[in-house]
């Protein structure tokens, strides 16, 4: 079975500061991992995601995230936050090596909510 | 423009009386899913679909029945419509054939059921 844990409800920062959104999941085999963001009275957008290569992955906004292995986490990051990045954030996973019934199955989190201080 | 477009946006119901809320996508997508969005446990997925005529159960479907007739659309028919169904609901679609590719949302029906 897979699963993400998201272990901040909420995340307060500074404008101007860097924001990290923490993320940790659990596959049994290779994961691919999104984050996704999604804005009031809206659905959720992709951001990014991690398959395979380079540990830090650029996305969209200019938010990165950094995949570490031993740690099996996935934190989102940005180095300047901005007021309009204040939003609800998911992380995601799906086995790549599962290959049974549901295997598209993307398993989220249970969100952070970032708000960004002016 | 590519997007995954759901009807109502919003919802309001009265136990038992039955309700469909539908789903369209453009993108030419083969996976399309279901999700509820509660406060406190984040997405939870109901039914999903590989392609037409193929349908199964996600982690939640009690309730709840699905059809997927044509490639584009995928309804989420609730027959005798509860309480504890009311949430936030979100249409996803993808492209099966590849693992990596991330899906693309509706903008939500939130839905009350009194």
């Amino acid at each position: 079975a897979q699963s993400v844990a998201q272990p901040e409800d909420q995340v307060n920062v500074a404008e101007g500061n860097p924001l990290t959104v923490k993320c940790t999941y659990s596959v049994s085999g290779n994961p691919y991992l999104f984050w996704y963001v999604q804005y009031p009275n809206r659905g959720l957008q992709f951001l990014l995601k991690y398959i395979t290569g380079d540990n830090l992955v650029k996305g969209s906004y200019g938010f990165e995230a950094e995949f570490n292995k031993s740690q099996t986490s996935f934190h989102l990051k940005k180095p300047s936050a901005l007021v309009s990045d204040s939003a609800l954030y998911f992380c995601a996973v799906r086995d790549l090596s599962y290959s049974g019934a549901g295997s598209y199955q993307l398993t989220f989190g249970k969100g952070t909510k970032l708000s960004v201080i002016p | 423009e590519a997007q995954v477009t759901q009807n109502p946006r919003y919802l309001i119901t009265v136990t038992g009386k039955k309700l469909t809320v539908t789903c369209s996508q453009n993108m030419n997508h083969e996976y399309m899913s279901w999700y509820r969005q509660d406060p406190g446990l984040g997405l939870r997925q109901i039914y999903y679909s590989m392609n037409v005529e193929v349908t199964d159960k996600g982690d939640v479907p009690e309730g709840y029945k699905v059809s997927r007739k044509e490639k584009r659309n995928f309804p989420l028919i609730l027959e005798s419509p509860s309480p504890n169904q009311t949430s936030l609901y979100f249409c996803a679609s993808s492209f099966q054939g590849a693992k990596d590719s991330p899906l693309h949302f509706g903008n939500g029906t939130r839905l009350t059921v009194t």
